[in-house]
């Protein structure tokens, strides 16, 4: 079952544009991660959020969490072509810290 | 370091056949896991090992085993290929979980 749900599903912007992301989920979380996938590739790493935190930066990224309203949001700042990829967020639950993920967001940064 | 190798790239597989998807870390993770992804669906766990000799279900297990007999190598085994076995498939592991996880290339795999 899907832990996080992310909205929008497609995001469609200028470059030079901010692009932000959200991510739902269900259940009391140990931290909440937000993934980039450019296209036919795998996943990496962007950032991690610990349940205990209210806001992380790094670099362009800004990532908030909200517990109490089961919610986090990916902010990108001055958004590039490079950008242009999948963004997925997954959440840690339980003690075997494995990852559940969201369908992703589609984003597509226009030259 | 070479990260998260995963072979192959592709396959295409007959319905019935068995096959072996290979996962390798040299980053000393204990933590290592597999996932499938569908169009629109995103990732789900398939099984999962949080050490050498320690293996575990995750959320659509069925139609594959694994096994941990070492902290590198942690294959998935395709028992007898379906049509709904077709998808992607990604390997990746982490330090116990806590920092986040590397993810292979991926293995996209057609069963006709």
């Amino acid at each position: 079952s899907q832990q996080g749900e992310e909205d929008p599903q497609a995001l469609s912007i200028q470059e030079g544009e901010n692009a932000t992301m959200n991510c739902s989920y269900k259940t009391s979380i140990n931290n909440l991660q937000w993934y980039r996938q450019n296209s036919g590739r795998g996943l990496v790493h962007l950032i991690l959020i610990r349940s205990n935190e209210r806001e992380k930066h790094s670099g362009r990224l800004r990532v908030t969490l909200d517990t109490s309203k089961k919610s986090s949001s990916l902010l990108i700042t001055a958004s590039r072509a490079a950008d242009t990829a999948s963004y997925f967020c997954a959440t840690d639950a339980g003690s075997a810290r494995q990852l559940t993920f969201g369908s992703g967001t589609q984003l597509t940064v226009l030259p | 370091n070479a990260g998260v190798t995963q072979t192959p790239k592709f396959q295409v597989l007959k319905t019935g056949q068995s096959m072996t998807l290979q996962c390798a870390q040299d980053m000393n993770h204990e933590y290592m896991s597999w996932y499938r992804q569908d169009p629109g669906m995103g990732l789900r766990l398939i099984h999962y090992s949080v050490g050498a000799g320690i293996t575990d279900q995750g959320e659509v297990p069925n139609g594959y085993n694994v096994s941990r007999s070492t902290t590198e190598d942690f294959p998935l085994r395709l028992l007898s290929a379906a049509p709904s076995q077709t998808s992607v498939y990604f390997c990746a592991s982490s330090y116990r979980g806590i920092d986040g996880y590397t993810f292979g290339s991926g293995t996209r795999l057609t069963v006709v």
